[in-house]
């Protein structure tokens, strides 16, 4: 299947400070990916899709000034998040979407970020 | 707007016994849907996509059946192991390209 990379894997950081998170597709090109946040116990929720070379689209609720979006490459997207607080915290996720063999929609996952703010 | 349930919640069985895991949704006009596995920490496996068209998939002890006019999914474990211990989630689409995601069933398979 195809191979999606998120980096860092675990982050810690002090309130107010910023943080990036990047998600590739390591064998593929994906013109869409997605970020997702998933809280303990609870299922992913989708914070905004990232198209290439465009604004990323938000959720309902997502503050795109908090969570920057940037998808600059075929294979690269990263998400900024910008005066972390300790509600911040979470699991990060991000997908990539696959077109093949006329089957559309697949996503493949990252194996996650775990950002803990303090 | 797309809700997806599964259930149970989470299940407890020893190992190798068969076991069904249930999904959910309330707009049976998708394309397809996909299962998931997540280990603790980790982020998503797919498991298994089912097109619309289709009845079921199968992948070695997996075997995933859809039911669209209903609103129906299951997978089917056969011959649980220990290693099968995980979430598993079921998702379906929404909008073009988003997926809606049930809250997953968390198995622990004891040797």
């Amino acid at each position: 299947g195809a191979v999606v990379s998120q980096h860092p894997s675990r982050v810690i950081c002090k309130s107010g400070t910023s943080v990036k998170i990047e998600c590739r597709s390591l064998d593929f090109q994906a013109t869409t990916m997605f970020w997702y946040r998933q809280f303990p116990k609870q299922s992913l929720m989708l914070m905004a899709t990232s198209n290439e070379g465009s604004k990323a689209t938000y959720e309902q609720g997502v503050e795109k000034d908090k969570f920057l979006i940037n998808h600059a490459s075929l294979t690269l997207s990263t998400l900024t998040v910008t005066s972390a607080h300790p509600e911040d915290s979470s699991f990060y996720i991000c997908s990539a979407r696959v077109i093949r063999d006329s089957v559309d929609n697949e996503q493949f996952f990252g194996p996650g970020t775990r950002l803990t703010v303090l | 707007k797309q809700e997806v349930t599964q259930i149970p919640a989470a299940l407890s069985v020893p190992e190798g016994e068969n076991l069904v895991l249930n999904c959910s949704f309330t707009d049976s006009a998708i394309y397809n849907l996909q299962w998931f596995r997540q280990d603790p920490g980790k982020g998503l496996t797919s498991l298994l996509l089912i097109q619309s068209s289709q009845r079921e998939q199968t992948s070695g002890r997996l075997n995933a059946s859809l039911d669209k006019s209903s609103g129906r999914s299951t997978l089917y474990i056969a011959a649980s192991q220990p290693g099968d211990s995980a979430t598993y989630l079921c998702a379906v689409p929404s909008g073009y390209s988003t997926l809606t995601f049930g809250k997953g069933t968390m198995l622990l398979v004891s040797p």
